[in-house]
């Protein structure tokens, strides 16, 4: 598969905590996404992190990459009960246009 | 959804039909993809397209055939449908290399 992986597969945390979930993937990239899917809707782009960049922000996300190790972090600091949902990292290979999304992390936050 | 419109929303089709999902965009991207989502497997590439006649394969591409006729147009068909493509599944416009990809709402087709 040229899926990457995201982990944990499930996270529970109560409101107000930091979220971290982590991304693997398998092949050569210009950049790397990450995707929110609420239950039952298309996916949403929150954030892109080019591959040399290190770090971004966004808000209350912060997105690390390591292309050394080929694997990236996603960090939603003082969740709330809105940030419920499935999160996805996405991989364009480098040099195409094709776009592969990972497992995902399915993040449950508690009021 | 940024212009991404999925048809039909729902489908249940009996197995050995062919059936033909339809993807539309209003916003001119290049690039379209036709992925399928199942519990544990996350999202899987079907084909995508990277321009009018353009397409190639992705990761689970049997059983399925795709065109693009037109630049806002993009179709999947399953020739003969099989319980195993009973699934959501989504369509996607954009330009991953330098940004992001759109999303539309989803067709939940199921094979009966």
């Amino acid at each position: 598969s040229q899926q990457g992986e995201e982990d944990p597969q499930a996270l529970s945390i109560q409101e107000g905590e930091n979220a971290t979930m982590n991304c693997s993937y398998k092949t050569s990239i210009n950049n790397l996404q990450w995707y929110r899917q609420n239950s039952g809707r298309g996916l949403v782009h929150l954030i892109l992190i080019r591959s040399n960049e290190r770090e971004k922000h966004s808000g209350r996300l912060r997105v690390t990459l390591d292309t050394s190790k080929k694997s990236s972090s996603l960090l939603i600091t003082a969740s709330r009960a809105a940030d419920t949902a499935s999160y996805f990292c996405a991989t364009p290979p480098e040099g195409a246009n094709n776009l592969f999304f990972g497992t995902g992390t399915r993040l449950t936050v508690i009021p | 959804d940024a212009g991404i419109t999925q048809s039909p929303r729902h489908k249940v089709t009996e197995t050995g039909t062919p059936v033909t999902l339809r993807c539309h965009q209003t916003e001119n991207h290049r690039y379209m993809y036709w992925y399928r989502q199942d519990p544990g497997h996350g999202l899987r590439l079907i084909h995508y397209s990277y321009g009018v006649k353009d397409t190639d394969k992705g990761e689970v591409s049997d059983g399925y055939s795709v065109s693009r006729s037109k630049t806002e147009d993009f179709l999947l068909t399953l020739e003969s449908a099989t319980s195993s493509q009973t699934s959501v599944y989504f369509c996607a416009a954009g330009t991953p290399q330098t940004g992001e990809a759109f999303f539309g709402q989803g067709t939940r087709l199921t094979v009966v």
